[in-house]
């Protein structure tokens, strides 16, 4: 079973910062990662797959990097409506991690 | 687009069995290479995958609810549904049905709004 552990549990920044959230897997997944942006009340979004791959209609300041068991989402400049709760995801039978949130500072 | 729209009741009572279907639209479950989904959130907490059902109509579960979970599909209504036996308050959370690719990361691509069931008498 592969396990993700998202880090930190909680990001305070600035709008206009840089946020970077980290999804570590227990053993290696390849270039299988997934991004998603929750905002409250609402159902999660697709922002990133297979490990850098924009979804359709994400901005560019959201960016994905990383392979084998250490990945990287970065939010370059932060919006007022990227203030949210970040989840990876990978392919196998327990595929979520725990969750970054990325509060106002 | 494919749109997901989860719709049962609100309300289960503890022991019984949750029932909720997924209607999808813009899209058929029974073409393309794609998984359907359940997933969950109870309030203030993470996402948990509850499980899966593909075109040929194959299952796959979480395994700490495989011995409560039944998913199925009617592809004559284009909707597919999860049945979730012996709930108790555990059971209480929002419940997203979720459209997921099959190759790759197998991401998943589209999400109903959700639906808050809670359990109690």
């Amino acid at each position: 079973e592969i396990v993700l552990t998202q880090s930190p549990a909680t990001l305070s920044v600035s709008p206009g910062e840089r946020a970077t959230l980290t999804c570590r897997a227990s053993q290696s997944i390849g270039i299988y990662l997934a991004w998603y942006q929750q905002r409250p009340g609402q159902a999660p979004r697709l922002l990133i797959y297979d490990a850098s791959t924009r979804a359709t209609g994400i901005p560019a300041r959201f960016s994905g990097s990383g392979s084998g068991t250490d990945f990287t989402l970065t939010i370059s400049s932060l919006e007022p409506e990227d203030f949210a709760v970040y989840y990876c995801q990978q392919r196998s039978d327990w595929p979520f991690g725990g969750g970054t949130k990325v509060d106002i500072k | 687009q494919v749109q997901l729209q989860e719709s049962g009741p609100g309300l289960v009572q503890p022991s019984q069995t949750l029932s909720l279907t997924c209607i999808v639209s813009g899209g058929s479950i029974s073409s393309g290479p794609y998984y359907w989904n359940w997933i969950r959130q109870p309030a203030g907490e993470g996402l948990e995958w509850i499980g899966r059902i593909n075109a040929g109509g194959s299952t796959r579960y979480n395994s700490s609810l495989k011995s409560r979970v039944l998913i199925s599909a009617d592809p004559s209504k284009n909707q597919f549904s999860l049945q979730l036996s012996s709930v108790t308050a555990a059971d209480t959370a929002v419940y997203f049905c979720a459209r997921q690719r099959m190759t790759g990361t197998t991401e998943l691509d589209s999400w109903g709004q959700g639906t808050l069931v809670t359990v109690s008498a």
